[in-house]
């Protein structure tokens, strides 16, 4: 079973509407961090947030917010007003750091390919 | 202050061959991790380096792969007898130890012929 789960492959959006990417995960650890990055063409993965798992408080930066939900094992991702420069793939990723097996390891989900329209 | 940097950017080798990437983490990141990313996949953890402990290698697909690094700085990737399944960008990151944020270098796009 996928400890990450990204259902949606691809997504296209017209410009300035607003898009969300999905995410679930999966853990039976208390202690948990999830994060997003973005790949952009370029293919450099771009830190863009990084929670814990007893900080529910949804999160905004700019056009960027998350909301992390617990009960459902989400950590969502919405770009409002989208713009082109968005167009990438965007990653979310598990670390179980107290797993038992001493590593800081992320499991990545598959990614999901955002083009956003002009 | 500098990123991550992985060189070669590209490789084009022939099967059978060896390679050998190289990674350069952030000056004073304790910790480094590699990944390997295979066309349209997510990244796929491979070894992670912790200052001088011994090295996690439960990602490593098979004895061909192998990696160093000394200390608290450059580390290689070595991969033997390429083939062509090996094909893939390696992704190379470095955080200021375990439990903190990676931060991931621009990769080494790896073709095996």
């Amino acid at each position: 079973a996928q400890k990450v789960t990204q259902a949606q492959t691809e997504i296209s959006v017209v410009e300035k509407e607003d898009v969300t990417l999905d995410c679930v995960y999966e853990t039976r650890d208390t202690t948990y961090y999830l994060f997003w990055y973005k790949q952009p063409p370029s293919g450099e993965l771009v830190f863009l947030i990084r929670r814990n798992s007893f900080d529910e408080q949804n999160e905004i930066s700019g056009r960027y917010s998350w909301n992390f939900q617990k009960s459902t094992s989400s950590f969502n991702f919405t770009i409002t007003a989208s713009q082109v420069v968005d167009s990438a793939v965007y990653f979310c990723a598990l670390s179980e750091p107290y797993s038992g097996a001493g590593s800081y390891q992320l499991t990545f989900g598959k990614g999901t390919k955002l083009s956003v329209i002009p | 202050g500098a990123g991550v940097s992985q060189s070669p950017s590209n490789k084009v080798t022939e099967k059978g061959k060896d390679v050998e990437l190289r990674c350069d983490p952030i000056s004073g990141h304790t910790a480094l991790y590699w990944y390997r990313q295979r066309l349209g996949q997510g990244l796929e953890f491979l070894i992670y380096f912790q200052g001088n402990s011994a090295p996690d290698k439960s990602g490593l697909p098979s004895d061909r792969f192998s990696a160093e690094r000394t200390g608290e700085s450059v580390s290689t990737l070595t991969i033997q007898r390429t083939q062509q399944e090996d094909s893939a960008v390696y992704l190379c990151a470095s955080s200021d130890g375990g439990l903190e944020t990676q931060y991931f270098g621009p990769g080494t796009r790896l073709l095996v012929l």
